[in-house]
Parts: C-alpha cells; structure tokens; sequence
C-alpha cells in the first residue's frame, strides 16, 4: 500500500515571495507522483507529475517539484508566487506497473497555500 | 469536449434518505474513479471502472454504496440509508487507460442532516 504525508497544512507566504510544499511518501512499490491544485468551488486540476526521467519536472503555472527516491520526497516549489496561487494543493501517489500506472491515487491530507498582499 | 462533469453539484438530504450522483466522464476516456473529500482531508479512493467493468472497492465502501457504469460512459453512485457521516464531497475523475493523468470533474457536495 501507498500513503502521501504532507507536512504543512497551510503555508502563508507574502506575494513574491519563494514557496516549497512537502509532500513525503511511502510505497512498498515503484509509483508515479503528481501534484493537484484545487482552487475554490473547482475541481482538482494536474499541475505536474513524474512518471519517470529526470527528477527535476515543470508544471503549469510556474511550479516545479524535485523527485528524490532516497528521501521518498516530492517537494513542490515556486520561485516568485502570486495571489492568484492561493489554493489548496495535494501530492498524491498511485502504483506503477508495466509502463502504465494501475490508476488509483492515494493523495495527501493537502497544504492550504495563502498569499498574502 | 468540456471534461468531466457532475450532477448534481450540491445536494442536501435527510438521514435515511437515498441519493444518487451521476458522472459523465470525457467521452475517450475508458477508466472512471470516485473519489470521497471530507474537510480537511485529502480525496480517499472508493471504486474504479476500465469500461463497464468495476475492477475494485475501497473497503470505505461500504453496503449501502453502490457504482454502476453499465454501458462503459456515465457512471453513477447511489447511496442508500444515509448518514450524517455520508456528509463529503464525491469526485469523480476519468482518465485513459493509456495515459496517467486523471482528470477530475467538479465534485457533488452531499449534506446529510
């Protein structure tokens, strides 16, 4: 089985300001990693995954997360935020197989980012 | 395409009241999920569908849930007897068996009072 910590429930930062959101899991198994953003009254939208390759990957929006399979971390991170990434944002896990992921997600509990003016 | 909907978007009921949710997932996409989000918490997995199939059940899932995808496109989930403990946010989400990403549609808010 899969389980996703994250490690702040809510991060307030000031506009500009750089952000990281941890996110740690636990696999008995190889995974896939992804990050959502879930912004008021909307459904959950990718911001960025790793499937495989380089552990540095680029989402949507200016955010970036690092892989790092010795620490079973995916840290998600943004150089300059802005008001508009206020949100919640959840790691979530699913189990990899034969060069296509079995499908169910385990996510994380979430991190409430606010950006403050 | 306009991705992943779900109707209703809100609904409130008594306890002991049945409900029933409906999905429509992107037309090409061949795998369904329904997930539960309770506040504060993460969305938990509850079933799964590869076309008409349902391939598995989260153990949340308990006898009074039930999922149905009976021709491989719209899905739906009925609760029977509700509880106040029934009270979350379904989502639902497809995806392509081919690819990882899941796309999630807006989610039916259920209050039980």
């Amino acid at each position: 089985a899969q389980s996703v910590t994250q490690l702040d429930s809510q991060v307030p930062v000031f506009e500009e300001a750089p952000v990281e959101l941890r996110c740690n899991y636990s696999s008995s198994v190889s995974v896939y990693l992804f990050w959502y953003v879930q912004y008021p009254n909307q459904g959950l939208q990718l911001l960025l995954k790793y499937l495989s390759g380089s552990t540095l990957v680029k989402g949507i929006n200016g955010f970036e997360a690092e892989f790092n399979k010795s620490q079973t971390s995916f840290h998600l991170r943004k150089p300059s935020v802005h008001i508009s990434d206020t949100a919640e944002y959840f790691c979530a896990v699913t189990k990899w197989g034969g060069g296509t992921s079995y499908g169910k997600l385990t996510f994380g509990q979430g991190t409430i980012l606010t950006v403050h003016p | 395409d306009t991705g992943v909907s779900q109707d209703p978007r809100h609904k409130i009921t008594k306890r002991g009241q049945n409900v029933t949710f409906r999905c429509d997932p992107i037309s090409e996409h061949n795998r369904l999920y329904w997930y539960r989000q309770t506040l504060g918490q993460g969305p938990e997995f509850l079933t799964y569908f590869q076309n008409e199939a349902q391939l598995e059940k989260s153990r949340l899932l308990s006898d009074r849930f039930s999922a149905e995808r009976p021709k491989g496109s719209f899905s739906t989930l009925e609760i029977q007897r509700t509880e106040q403990g029934d009270s979350a946010m379904y989502l639902c989400a497809s995806s392509s068996e081919f690819e990882d990403e899941q796309f999630f549609g807006p989610g039916t808010r259920l209050t039980v009072l």
